[in-house]
Parts: C-alpha cells; structure tokens; sequence
C-alpha cells in the first residue's frame, strides 16, 4: 500500500495569512508515461462529504478559488491556501490515485488564529 | 450535474450485514465512469471500499475484500454495498463517489460525492 503522511495534523492562521499543509507519499506517484502525479487533494467542511479541489498534484477543480494551489512531484506534495478566508475553515486531504488501492492522509485541520 | 444519494438502515446489529444503496441522478450509471463506496469513521480519516462499472466489473479493498459485495442496478440507476460480519470498527458515514473521467479516460480520485449516511453498528 502507498502510505499518505500529512503534516501538520492541525494549524492555526491568521485571517489573510498563508496556510500550508504538506502530504508525503511512502512512493512516488509520478507516472513517467505521461509524467503526471497522480495526486489529488480535498476539503471538507463539518457535516459535509469532502469536496476536490486540485488533482494531478496542481491542476485546480471548476470554481476553486485561485488562492487555493498545489505544487509537489514524485513523494512530496503541498497544498497552499496563500490568503486565509474563514470559508477555508476545514480538513484537508491527500489522496494518492496511483495504485489500484486509492489511499488518503490523515487529514489536517485548518482553523483561524 | 450528476447528484448522488445514499440509503439504507442506520443501525446494524454485530456480525449481520451492512446494505445500502447509492442512487444517481442528473447521469447514467452506464456512463464511462465507475462508482465508489468510501467510509469514515466519526472523526476519523477516508477509507476507499471499492467499485463498480455499470458491466459489473469491481474492485476492492484487499483489507476489505473477503467481506464486501458492489453491486450495479442499471435499471434503477444505482448502485449498492453489502459489507458481511459488521463489528463496531465498521460504524462510519458511507459516502458513495463517482471517478473522474476526461478524454475518455477515468482516474481513481472522486469528483463527485453523495452527502453520505451513518451506519452504526451495536445491539
């Protein structure tokens, strides 16, 4: 199985400041055919299923906002939010598609300093 | 835009069986994607538990595998679980999921969510 780290496990930002959560993989999830990492992230909100918001490690999801980014290839991945909103209150997931077993981080918490 | 609903019983007694049923709307199940079942365990992290194609081909969570059964209605568009021998570690809120596809090709991460149902087990 591809083991998801992600860390911290929780953080706290200042409304307007920049948040970041990082996610490693026990593999690489580069897939040299088409060299695409096949890594996808999500949000999810109390009470809410988790919702996509970047996959193939940085391409955005329609109507995610452009404050929201990923960056990372191979086993190294984070995920950025460079101007915290208090609609951005929520966990965050990695999920690694690469494997037929599809595998998630544990998640981090994001909440408002 | 595809919407996709969970249902089924609530509560489940220790060692019976798990079913729910996933119904889709706004697409056809006989589309070129394939249809997930996911599960979170209260507070707790996302566990994929497998798929199914509309041919009724599927695929599973090795850990799960000896236990689970998808299932697809393409009449009724929609598709259903069935987890055998529930102990309290299968409580959770099952989500069901669709892949994303593009240019014909599907990729094993979910674009779009039911809002999920809890399912406790205990007696």
């Amino acid at each position: 199985d591809i083991v998801m780290t992600q860390s911290p496990d929780s953080l706290a930002v200042s409304l307007g400041e920049r948040a970041t959560i990082n996610c490693k993989s026990s593999q690489s999830v580069l897939y040299r055919s088409n060299n695409k990492n096949y890594l996808a992230w999500y949000q999810q909100k109390p009470g809410q299923p988790p919702k996509l918001l970047i996959y193939w490690a940085s391409t955005r999801e329609s109507g995610v906002p452009d404050r929201i980014s990923g960056s990372g290839s191979g086993t190294d991945f984070t995920l950025t939010i460079s101007s915290l909103q208090a609609e951005d209150v929520a966990v965050y997931y990695c999920q690694q598609y690469y494997s037929d077993l599809r595998t998630f981080g544990q998640g981090t918490k994001v909440e408002i300093k | 835009q595809v919407q996709l609903q969970e249902s089924g019983p609530g509560l489940v007694k220790p060692s019976g069986t798990l079913s729910l049923t996933c119904a889709v709307s706004g697409g056809s199940i006989s589309s070129t994607n394939w249809w997930n079942w996911v599960r979170q365990p209260p507070g707790k992290g996302l566990e994929w538990i497998g798929e199914i194609f509309h041919s009724g081909s599927t695929n599973y969570s090795p850990s799960l595998k000896s236990r689970v059964t998808i299932s697809v209605d393409k009449s009724k568009n929609q598709f259903s679980l069935e987890l055998t021998s529930v102990t309290a570690a299968d409580t959770a809120v099952y989500y069901c999921a669709r892949t994303y596809c593009s240019d014909g090709n599907c990729y094993k991460l979910f674009e779009y969510w039911g809002q999920g149902t809890l399912v406790t087990v205990s007696s």
